[in-house]
């Protein structure tokens, strides 16, 4: 199974920071990386998708960015409903695999 | 816009068989060209694929669950289907089943709001 690994677990930021979470694969998936916010009690959310495509009706102070097995969601000016956990995914190949979370807290 | 709804026991003992359905509105099941996928979440723990199935019936499973996991479509009712056979503790969690393209490329895109599972005596 091809593993993911996020960093940090967790982050402390303030309103209008520049925030970077990264997630690295454990052998090359090419593009095939998936970023999604989670709000408590409510389903994932696609954020990203290919690595640097953003879904339809997502913010555009969302980004992602890499290729093979290093990839980066960057958040360029945080906004109050932003706090949440991120989870990269990888669909190269099943089963696909989640990172284990970046939880953004407010400072 | 299509929307993905989740059912299911609610409670269930130990040994049980899980069954979970997922209705799918707003488009046929069975036009495009689609996975759609089971994933949970156990409390205030990350997420973990259980395994998808194809539109057109080929299915794929998350190695550690694929002794116990049936993933099925019913085109009839729009409906997918989920189940676990020989249920633990370890098997409580919120399911969600989910939509990505048949390509891979897009990403779990469609969601359902997910329902919770807990296994208890």
């Amino acid at each position: 199974d091809i593993q993911m690994t996020q960093s940090p677990s967790s982050l402390s930021a303030s309103v209008g920071d520049r925030v970077t979470i990264t997630c690295r694969a454990s052998q090359s998936i090419s593009t095939y990386l998936h970023w999604y916010q989670q709000k408590p009690g409510k389903a994932p959310k696609l954020l990203i998708y290919s690595a640097s495509s953003l879904q339809s009706g997502v913010p555009s102070r969302f980004s992602g960015s890499g290729s093979g097995t290093d990839f980066t969601l960057t958040i360029s000016s945080l906004q109050p409903e932003d706090f949440a956990t991120y989870y990269c995914q990888q669909s190269y190949s099943t089963p696909y695999i989640f990172g284990q979370g970046t939880k953004l807290e407010i400072k | 816009q299509v929307q993905l709804q989740e059912s299911g026991p609610g409670l269930m003992k130990p040994s049980q068989t899980l069954s979970l359905t997922c209705t799918v509105s707003g488009d046929s099941i069975s036009s495009g060209s689609y996975y759609w996928s089971w994933i949970r979440q156990p409390a205030g723990k990350g997420l973990e694929w259980i395994g998808r199935i194809y539109t057109r019936g080929a299915t794929n499973f998350n190695p550690s669950l694929k002794s116990r996991v049936t993933i099925s479509v019913d085109t009839s009712k729009n409906q997918l289907s989920l189940k676990l056979s020989s249920v633990t503790a370890a098997d409580s969690a919120v399911y969600y089943c989910a939509r990505c393209d048949y390509y891979d490329s897009s990403g779990l895109d469609v969601w359902g709001q997910g329902t919770t599972v807990t296994v208890s005596s």
